[in-house]
């Protein structure tokens, strides 16, 4: 079984929609919790970073930590064409020497 | 801030041939870089961890010889890829924590990809 769990996709959905990604996980030392954007041919880029359990919103994006779940989403309001990408969570703790454990990722299509 | 630059972002080598790949963060020091295989449509494969000044740490089943990596400085991180062949063939990426020891998340180059006739 994977650490980091998270549905291929694809997703798609109508410009304007509410966009919600999920992961979960088995490793309960992982404390801390970020989303990434891969566009096609591109490396990642870090859309959000939390700290143990909790919500943080950061425009039309909000990432949300259930650790006693093992649980995180990602919400995306009014989804834009420009958003259409693979989606990674990634988790980490202080005891693995810096390294971040990747879900799969999900890819995001939204239709204009 | 945390930028992170990668070189060449293509490349196209005969088989037989050594590639150098570059990782430089821009905008802060990083003590240790990360690189990651992609496969199409699959997520990043961990290769190694590269800490400056010290030998990188590989991760199973990935062999040290043939992707030869060194971090020279606290900004600059190199994956050799020796005698390529086309099975060598992918998308290479490279990422920088920023910090020191404890925990932060990565910041990513945006990637080369390989292809090895």
């Amino acid at each position: 079984q994977k650490e980091v769990e998270q549905d291929p996709g694809p997703l798609s959905v109508p410009e304007g929609a509410i966009v919600s990604l999920n992961c979960t996980y088995s490793n309960s030392a992982f404390q801390y919790f970020m989303w990434y954007r891969q566009y096609s041919r591109k490396g990642p880029e870090l859309l959000m970073y939390t700290y143990s359990s909790g919500n943080k919103e950061d425009g039309r994006f909000t990432a949300q930590v259930d650790k006693s779940s093992k649980y995180i989403s990602l919400f995306i309001r009014d989804s834009q064409p420009s958003d259409s990408a693979t989606y990674l969570c990634a988790m980490g703790g202080d005891t693995n020497a810096g390294k971040s454990t990747f879900g799969d990722g999900t890819t995001l299509t939204v239709k204009p | 801030g945390a930028v992170v630059s990668q070189h060449p972002s293509r490349v196209i080598c005969k088989s037989g041939t050594s590639v150098k790949i570059e990782c430089r963060s821009l905008d802060f020091q990083a003590t240790t870089m990360f690189w990651y295989r992609q496969f199409p449509k699959k997520s990043l494969m961990l290769m190694a961890t590269s800490n400056e000044g010290s030998k990188a740490t590989y991760e199973q089943g990935v062999e040290k010889d043939k992707f030869l990596i060194n971090h020279a400085s606290l900004t600059l991180s190199t994956l050799t890829v020796t005698s390529a062949h086309p099975e060598d063939s992918s998308f290479y990426i490279c990422s920088a924590k920023a910090g020191g020891a404890g925990y932060s998340p990565l910041h990513f180059g945006n990637g080369t990809r390989l292809t090895v006739t």
